[in-house]
């Protein structure tokens, strides 16, 4: 069974660093394109950054600087670094293994709040 | 970036009726669409992709159509479990989605 799991969330002060784990089973993180969404309280869904199979990684205007993707290969893990944290930050968030036709199969998420 | 547009962004509706949900994207996408059920306090779940693809367990209830900048998601029969929060997402490029639609019980 496919499965995402995601940890490391928490309250962190304004321009504190977290990062979070996604924990991947029953495939391979390696060979999949992997995804970050977020989600704020109560808004809609923000796409936050994608790696490739192949390495590269892109992000969204509003992290990039500030947020780094990376996977494990050993552990089968996805990470997001975030650094630099602010309120506006506060969310939700998701990964998502990203599907042949580019659709998304998400974990069930880990809230981080970023408060003082 | 491509925006996408969704309306209505609420509905009520009852159990038994037919609901559309529109998603129209700035610019022309093929049938890089997925569509997305939410519940409160969970992650979405993938209903269609491809614009017109079921994902597997989904029940066939469930449809989807158009391409280009033009899409729809219908539910022929509502059942009191598909009362959520529905999203489209284009995959033409770094994923975008729609506001979201609520769908509430009349």
């Amino acid at each position: 069974e496919v499965q995402l799991v995601e940890t490391g969330g928490g309250l962190i002060q304004p321009g504190g660093s977290l990062r979070l784990s996604c924990a991947a089973s029953g495939f391979t993180v390696s060979s999949n394109y992997m995804s970050w969404v977020r989600q704020a309280p109560g808004k809609g869904l923000e796409w936050v950054s994608v790696i490739y199979s192949g390495g590269s990684t892109y992000y969204a205007d509003s992290v990039k600087g500030r947020f780094t993707i990376s996977r494990d290969n050993s552990k089968n893990t996805l990470y997001l670094q975030m650094n630099s944290l602010r309120a506006e930050d506060t969310a939700v968030y998701y990964c998502a293994r990203v599907g042949w036709f580019r659709e998304l199969l998400w974990g069930q998420g880990t809230l981080v709040t970023v408060s003082s | 970036d491509i925006q996408m547009t969704q309306s209505p962004s609420s509905v009520s509706a009852s159990v038994g009726d037919r609901v559309t949900i529109t998603c129209r994207a700035s610019q022309g996408i093929s049938s890089w669409l997925a569509w997305y059920q939410q519940k409160p306090g969970k992650a979405p779940k993938l209903l269609i992709y491809a614009a017109s693809s079921l994902q597997s367990g989904v029940p066939s209830r469930f449809s989807g159509s158009g391409s280009g900048t033009d899409f729809t998601l219908t539910i022929s029969s509502l059942q009191p479990e598909d009362f959520a929060t529905y999203y489209c997402q284009q995959a033409n490029s770094f994923p975008t989605f729609g506001q979201g639609t609520r769908l509430e019980i009349k």
